[in-house]
């Protein structure tokens, strides 16, 4: 069976300091991989996505960037944090579209990180 | 830019009762997603429409896409204070390789015993 995960599970970072945030999927391979943010109660918000190895797909233009290194590995990351990047971190997984795949994503536990 | 919009943002209401929540967007999409989320965890899949007009039930719950395939509704009878979560709306929006998944703005349900 496939699985996700994600770590850290809580982060508090001061301003202006860096951000790695790793999420990794077994069980399965050539995912869909996804990032997402969460404010508190809210929808979430698509921050990249990833097709393959090194492609990466950026939504919102941002303090943030990502990084695919191998085929089941996701980064998120900051060199320098802002208080706005604070919320919960979200990495999810797809299975590759094709014809008459509706579409599923399969998220990870999250991160929550809190900026001061 | 959040495409699809969700109503009502809150609601509180007695076990019992039967709800109604909307997701409407001026966008089409190839499917439509609804999930549910519990504090601290990730989302997850309650059903998938795909075709206009579809309707898929799941025990208590009814979904159903619009016929341009651009909102869907969901709907609860007899909610159970179990029901109690943020539901999501997510759009599928095909692109190169791959699907692009859009999120409603989410709808905090509170079932009171």
């Amino acid at each position: 069976s496939q699985t996700i995960h994600q770590w850290p599970a809580t982060l508090v970072q001061p301003v202006g300091s860096p951000l790695s945030l790793e999420c990794t999927v077994e069980g399965t391979s050539n995912p869909n991989l996804y990032w997402y943010r969460q404010a508190a109660g809210r929808g979430l918000q698509l921050l990249f996505y990833s097709v393959g190895i090194g492609q990466i797909s950026s939504e919102v233009p941002q303090n943030l960037s990502a990084s695919r290194p191998q085929d089941r590995q996701f980064i998120l990351s900051s060199k320098k944090l802002l208080l706005s990047d604070s919320g919960f971190y979200l990495c999810a997984w797809s299975k590759i579209r094709t014809s008459g795949y509706t579409g599923e994503l399969f998220f990870g536990e999250g991160s929550r990180l809190t900026v001061l | 830019t959040q495409l699809l919009e969700q109503s009502p943002q809150f609601l509180s209401i007695q076990e019992g009762e039967n709800l109604t929540v909307y997701c409407n967007s001026s966008s089409v999409f190839s499917s439509l997603q609804w999930y549910r989320q519990e504090p601290g965890e990730g989302p997850v899949l309650l059903v998938t429409v795909v075709t206009g007009g579809e309707v898929k039930k799941l025990k208590r719950l009814t979904f159903q896409f619009g016929d341009a395939r651009k909102d869907s509704s969901l709907h609860i009878t007899a909610a159970q204070t179990g029901d109690t979560g943020l539901y999501l709306c997510a759009g599928a929006k095909a692109t190169s390789g791959t699907y692009k998944y859009i999120f409603g703005t989410g709808t905090r349900l509170k079932v009171l015993a």
